[in-house]
């Protein structure tokens, strides 16, 4: 049962424009929301993060959106850059969980310039 | 940050040998460590949290006498795969963090790559 969800496999985005990224989640006790990035041979590292009681968190070119209702969250990169291509991968957390995280399987974003 | 490392980055092992990972944090104490580990194209699946000085807490299906996981230290996990099989082959990943909190950034090392022949 996967309670963290990426739909999309991968994204293609052109250099400079916007990259999107989709993650939802169906445990309404998760309270605390990450975004990490991974590149290849390398662990993951932390991005950003938004705790529910906030529905933006903005850090840069990153900013991360989140609909509590629709259980959805979002990760934009603005503008894309080559450099940004890697996976990136959601994760959800709640106080019930202590610390533990809950991943999605990742989204490859690939940034052509 | 944070610096997390692995070691070995890859490992082949026969089957039914055993093969210890190590991950430890080079900067920071971690009072907690993670091990996960990764199928190709799924998410990372937590196996076990593990606090220093108090043994692991496993999740539902990992098995804890096929998974052994020592943290002796504020810096060093181990995590041991006993009588390794085909199936045991992943991607095994660490994190630690400095503190028990849910909202407390988790630091990843790069990640183990085992191949059981």
């Amino acid at each position: 049962d996967q309670q963290v969800k990426q739909n999309s496999p991968s994204l293609s985005v052109q250099e400079g424009r916007i990259s999107i990224l989709n993650c939802d989640y169906t445990n309404s006790m998760f309270d605390y929301f990450l975004w990490y990035k991974k590149y290849p041979a390398e662990g993951p590292t932390f991005l950003i993060s938004i705790s529910s009681i906030k529905d933006k968190n903005e850090d840069g070119r990153f900013t991360v959106f989140l609909n509590k209702s629709a259980k959805h969250l979002s990760l934009h990169i603005v503008p894309s850059q080559p450099g940004d291509s890697a996976v990136y991968f959601c994760a959800a957390s709640g106080t019930e969980y202590g610390n533990k995280l809950v991943f999605g399987a990742g989204t490859i974003l690939r940034v052509k310039s | 940050g944070a610096v997390v490392s692995q070691h070995p980055s890859r490992v082949i092992c026969k089957s039914g040998t055993s093969v210890k990972i190590e991950c430890r944090s080079l900067d920071f104490q971690a009072t907690t460590m993670f091990w996960y580990r990764q199928f190709p194209k799924q998410s990372l699946m937590l196996m076990a949290t593990s606090n220093e000085g108090s043994k692991a807490t496993y999740e539902q299906g990992v098995e804890k006498d096929k998974f052994l996981i020592n943290h002796a230290s504020l810096t060093l996990s181990t995590l041991t795969v006993t009588s390794a099989h085909p199936e045991d082959s992943s991607f095994y990943i660490c994190s630690a963090s400095a503190h028990r909190a849910s909202t407390d950034t988790q630091y990843f090392g790069p990640g183990t790559r085992l191949t059981v022949l």
